[in-house]
């Protein structure tokens, strides 16, 4: 079984603190990515990484920045938390090529306050 | 418009009915189709995934693909209370390399019992 892991379930940080999210995968995957899921608003796309050091934004890049140094590691970070980044933010793993489909972690509920 | 359309819900049915749940879609470049389980609190799980038109079986869940009309449909027979749930479509193209998946924003079924 695909197994991706997150650091924190539930995560309380007050407005400009520097967050670390970090999210371990164990299937030898290439791609990685982060997430945040809204109610109303789905899915939304932050980073994502195809290799180690690689990066692409995704749709929402804006006031997050990301770290891969190991394969199976990817971090997303918070430089400057806001309230309007409380949500819940949800990793994602999956092989380079292939039929795309990603395998998700528990997820990690950020509340800043 | 978005490139992927879903229901939100919620859908409330009895134990032991059957459940469609659909999605349409505007992009004629997608492939691959997915659909995922949500519980609440939780990380989404792949449920099925399918590879351009046709159905898929899997146990009491048949995904049915129908390209010419950009729908997908996920059946759930005999439903029971544990498929109480957010369900996701997802989809992506085919063109090589790394292809982004597009979520539906999902629906949230009920099955009372």
């Amino acid at each position: 079984d695909v197994k991706v892991t997150q650091s924190s379930r539930y995560l309380v940080k007050r407005t400009g603190e520097k967050v670390f999210l970090e999210c371990v995968q164990d299937m030898d995957h290439e791609n990685m990515f982060w997430y945040r899921q809204d109610p109303g608003l789905g899915l939304r796309l932050i980073y994502f990484s195809y290799d180690v050091k690689m990066k692409e934004k995704g749709d929402i890049p804006e006031g997050y920045s990301v770290s891969r140094e190991k394969k199976e590691r990817f971090s997303l970070i918070l430089e400057s938390a806001s309230t309007n980044q409380t949500s819940m933010y949800l990793c994602a793993s999956s092989f380079w090529t292939g039929e795309g489909e990603q395998y998700f972690g528990p997820g990690t509920r950020l509340t800043v306050t | 418009q978005k490139e992927v359309e879903q229901d939100p819900g919620p859908l409330s049915v009895p134990e032991g009915a059957i459940v469609s749940l659909n999605c349409t879609y505007s992009n004629s470049a997608f492939q691959y189709f997915m659909w995922y389980r949500q519980y609440s609190r939780k990380g989404p799980e792949l449920l099925m995934y399918t590879y351009s038109s046709g159905n898929k079986e899997d146990g009491r869940f048949t995904a049915q693909v129908d390209k010419s009309s950009k729908y997908i449909s996920l059946f759930i027979r005999d439903s029971q209370p544990s498929d109480s749930a957010t369900y996701l479509c997802a989809m992506k193209g085919n063109s090589g390399g790394y292809q982004k998946v597009t979520f539906g924003t999902g629906t949230k079924l009920q099955v009372i019992p």
